[in-house]
């Protein structure tokens, strides 16, 4: 399978925890791209990365986000201290650098705080 | 004010029955325009891009107003299997972030 994968599919947390997230994209995209989505809403962005860059990052993200590309393939989304506020349906996305191009996403990673 | 803003429905309609959906971004500067499908509990899928001159695809016609900063998503001969959540997506000024609506809701019923 060649798209863009993401894991894992679910994570279960204490209130408090760090989790941490992984995202894979096709091969060939320089861009990668983190946003989350609850319920009823649209997808919202956290973040995104040209190869290892992190272009821009949320103003409404607090300091517990923090995601990395290191070496402009997988990229990983790390929050810390849990909140249950950050319940939400994590996906990664990615594409080639251009206008109109096509950004494809993964199946997400399903976050429940409890 | 937000960046890109939709009504978020839901449209209930009959099958066969033509429904459009628009959408209003607030920055003039934006290049890309797109439509993407998401169904319940899977990832968004472009089902199309829009261009400046408008775009169909099938029963699908995408049309861009840039005057007015609006987008449209025209689609004929409606299919129980376009039941689905409708985004608008634009690229936030002239930069590769891409903002998503809130999404418009279609259900069609037999």
């Amino acid at each position: 399978d060649t798209g863009v994968s993401q894991d894992p599919r679910h994570k279960i947390t204490k209130r408090g925890q760090n989790v941490t997230f992984r995202c894979d994209p096709i091969s060939e995209h320089n861009r990668l791209y983190w946003y989350r989505q609850t319920l009823g809403q649209g997808p919202e962005f956290l973040t995104y990365f040209q190869n290892e860059a992190q272009l821009e990052k949320s103003r409404l993200l607090s300091d517990r986000f923090s995601a990395e590309r290191p070496k402009g393939s997988f990229s990983t989304l790390e929050i810390q201290r849990t909140e249950q506020g950050d319940s939400a349906m994590y996906l990664c996305a990615s594409s080639l650098v251009g206008v109109n191009t096509e950004a494809f996403f993964g199946q997400g990673t399903r976050l429940t705080v409890v | 004010r937000k960046e890109v803003e939709q009504d978020p429905g839901p449209f209930n309609v009959p099958e066969g029955a033509t429904v459009a959906f628009n959408c209003t971004y607030s920055n003039s500067a934006s290049q890309s325009f797109f439509w993407y499908r998401q169904d319940c509990r899977k990832e968004p899928k472009l089902l199309m891009s829009v261009y400046s001159s408008g775009n169909e695809d099938g029963r699908f016609t995408a049309q861009l107003n840039r005057a007015s900063q609006y987008i449209s998503l025209l689609i004929r001969d409606s299919k129980l299997s376009d039941s689905a959540t409708y985004l608008c997506v634009v690229n936030s000024r002239n930069t590769g972030k891409l903002i998503f609506g809130q999404g418009t809701t279609l259900q069609v019923k037999p």
